[in-house]
């Protein structure tokens, strides 16, 4: 039983497009990421969310918008999708803050995004 | 501003040696320094981690040293094996915070 699954694995598409990546944790963690991970590797978070509520909104352009429609779900919409936006993007959840598992991240296996 | 400086980028070693991977930090308000693992294709999974209220904790063949006085940690492992091939990426928090400082990564591989 998958503990933070993302859907699609692999998104295909062209510039200009609009796009969403799901991603599900059956957890019970009260905070959820999306982080992109470039092609040299490199772990950027991209936003955050407590209970449903934004926490962490890093400089991404607004084109990339999160949505939180319960605590165990959050959704990446990326509209017209540009070359730069090829990358790999994880969703991770964790505990709460002050809670004894705030400081660990459980990732997805990743949604490997290629505007053409 | 990079909180966390990773090398080497890359690392290459026979099986059974010990490579090692160094991190240091600027920000003395970590608290908590983890190290994450990640495999091609998988999303990151922590593999170990330590408070700097240690200076050493062994996991296994993964061993964390911790040097506060220098803001620098490492991780070593011991008897590498093929399946140690990785990205490894460690990290700093401070207390309270949701979101860790990243290292940039080191790609290990180890040959057979």
């Amino acid at each position: 039983d998958t503990a933070v699954s993302q859907t699609p694995k692999y998104l295909v598409t062209q510039m200009g497009n609009d796009k969403s990546i799901k991603c599900e944790q059956n957890l019970g963690h009260d905070t959820m990421y999306w982080y992109k991970q470039d092609s040299k590797k490199f772990l950027k978070i991209m936003f955050s969310y407590n209970n449903k509520e934004l926490i962490i909104n890093e400089t991404v352009p607004n084109r990339f918008s999160p949505k939180s429609p319960d605590k165990a779900h959050l959704n990446l919409h990326i509209n017209s999708l540009e070359l730069g936006d090829s990358a790999v993007y994880f969703c991770a959840s964790s505990q709460g803050a002050g809670t004894k598992g705030a400081n660990v991240l459980t990732f997805g296996a990743g949604s490997r995004l290629t505007v053409l | 501003q990079q909180q966390v400086k990773q090398s080497p980028q890359s690392l290459i070693v026979q099986k059974g040696g010990i490579p090692i991977i160094n991190c240091a930090y600027e920000n003395t308000a970590f608290d908590y320094f983890p190290w994450y693992q990640q495999f091609p294709g998988k999303g990151p999974a922590l593999l170990i981690a330590i408070r700097p209220d240690v200076s050493e904790k062994k996991e296994g063949r993964f061993t964390i040293s911790f040097n506060k006085s220098a803001k620098q940690f490492s991780l070593h492992i011991m008897d590498s094996q093929p399946g140690d091939s990785a990205t490894y990426f460690c990290a700093g928090y401070t207390g309270g915070s949701y979101i860790p400082t990243f290292g940039r990564g080191t790609s290990l591989i180890v040959h057979p």
